[in-house]
């Protein structure tokens, strides 16, 4: 069975500093990964995906992600926060031939000025 | 195009009632799924449509049922609601399903409390 794991409910960091946020897979097949944010009151938007071919992914916003394997994660960074990145962040694991993602229970990035 | 839309944004009922929320996208997308979103608990699958026609069962469908009318649109309904089903409720739609094909695009919700 596919699940995902986000460490962290709630991450801060000061507005220029490094964004971390933390994703572990959990799939028994090569899966298909993905990152949403989701700003207040509104729906998830695609952030970035990883589908088998590049490790490191990168995305909008000047997010990217890295796949490792050896270490069932799929993490999102950014070098430097900005205050329009202060919203939720959820990591979704598929699997080819399934037909529903998997969400973990979201993080929720604060920028501080 | 307006992506996927989602009507009422807003809903009060009183336990026991039922409603209907409704579901529309205009990407031509052949799946369509319901979530529900809980505080903690991330987003839960409902139910979804592979393509039209096809209905299946999420992770939480106790309570509710669905509808694919056609192609764009895709009803979820509860025929008698109950405080637990006090949430925000997002549709989402997507090429088709399995592996890359789940890039989904999510509607902007319906927060649903009930008394």
């Amino acid at each position: 069975a596919q699940s995902v794991t986000q460490l962290g409910s709630h991450v801060s960091v000061s507005e220029g500093a490094l964004v971390l946020l933390r994703c572990n897979y959990s799939s028994s097949v090569p899966p298909y990964l993905f990152w949403y944010v989701q700003y207040p009151n509104q729906g998830l938007q695609l952030l970035l995906k990883y589908t088998s071919a590049a490790t490191l992914v990168k995305g909008i916003n000047g997010f990217e992600a890295e796949f490792k394997k050896s270490e069932t994660s799929f993490h999102l960074t950014k070098p430097s926060a900005h205050m329009s990145d202060a919203a939720e962040y959820f990591c979704a694991v598929s699997r080819p031939g399934a037909n529903n993602l998997f969400f973990g229970t979201g993080t929720r990035l604060t920028v501080i000025p | 195009n307006a992506g996927v839309t989602q009507t009422p944004k807003f809903q009060v009922l009183k336990t026991g009632q039922s409603m209907t929320l409704q579901c529309a996208q205009d990407m031509n997308h052949n799946s369509m799924y319901w979530y529900r979103q809980d505080p903690g608990m991330g987003l839960r699958l409902i139910y979804y449509s592979a393509s039209e026609g096809t209905t299946d069962k999420g992770e939480v469908p106790n309570g509710y049922n669905v509808s694919r009318l056609n192609k764009r649109e895709f009803s979820l309904r509860l025929e008698s609601a109950a405080p637990s089903q006090t949430s925000v409720y997002f549709c989402a739609s997507s090429e088709r399903t399995g592996g890359a094909f789940h890039e989904q695009y999510f509607g902007p919700g319906t927060r649903l409390t009930v008394t």
